[in-house]
């Protein structure tokens, strides 16, 4: 069945740089646009990007410019979230979800990375 | 961006209760208008997309209805595993945007 493997959590100091995947599997990666959605403690969810299998560009919120990057390997059907320059008040979980090309809605979740950010 | 307003924030109510929660969007949004469920320690899962489609394998329970700018999530008879944390996501212009969530739990 469809599905979205994430890595697992990650503890990092504040300046440090993370690089989370989520691997997809069981349908055609390139028909469907990969999302991240952050989640900070307590709080509600944010949409952070999507990105497009076939072209590796991405589109995202303008609250996630500079330190963070999106991007794919189409050849192993993997998408990755990279953050640099690392602060506390990244500490969050980290989503990916899939959605159609013309369509917003996330049909299919990974289990979620959980991001730490302490010295 | 789309400012999405879910009322209320938290809500409680009895098992077979029925469940409203609404979502104001700040601009017309046409039907693009998805519903998601989130229980603690896990990810969300979309419940209703396109304002009211129910996603397969979804209890026909819950329904959503609306347009434009006002949308109304329902639960017809509230059961004991629907306590969670509900959002509405809004994807008619980026970047997409959800609502703060609605926790609802049993009375």
């Amino acid at each position: 069945q469809a599905q979205l493997v994430q890595s697992g959590s990650e503890l990092k100091k504040p300046g440090a740089s993370v690089k989370v995947s989520c691997k997809a599997s069981g349908y055609t990666f390139t028909i469907s646009t990969l999302n991240w959605v952050r989640q900070a403690p307590g709080q509600g969810l944010e949409w952070m990007a999507r990105i497009n299998p076939n072209t590796g560009n991405p589109t995202f919120a303008q609250a996630f410019t500079g330190r963070f990057v999106f991007s794919l390997d189409k050849s192993v059907s993997t998408a990755y979230l990279q953050i640099s320059s690392l602060r506390a008040e990244d500490t969050a979980v980290y989503y990916c979800a899939r959605s159609g090309f013309y369509s917003g809605a996330f049909d299919l979740w990974g289990q979620g990375t959980v991001v730490t950010v302490s010295s | 961006d789309i400012q999405m307003t879910q009322s209320p924030s938290s809500l409680s109510a009895s098992v077979g209760d029925r469940v409203t929660i609404t979502c104001q969007a700040s601009q017309d949004i046409s039907n693009s208008l998805n519903w998601y469920q989130q229980k603690p320690g896990k990810a969300p899962k979309l419940l209703i997309y396109d304002e009211s489609n129910l996603e397969t394998g979804v209890p026909s329970r819950f329904s959503g209805s609306g347009s434009g700018t006002h949308f109304t999530f329902t639960i017809i008879s509230l059961q004991p595993e629907d306590i969670a944390t509900y959002y509405c996501q809004q994807y008619d212009n980026l970047p997409y945007t959800f609502g703060q969530g609605t926790k609802l739990d049993i009375k």
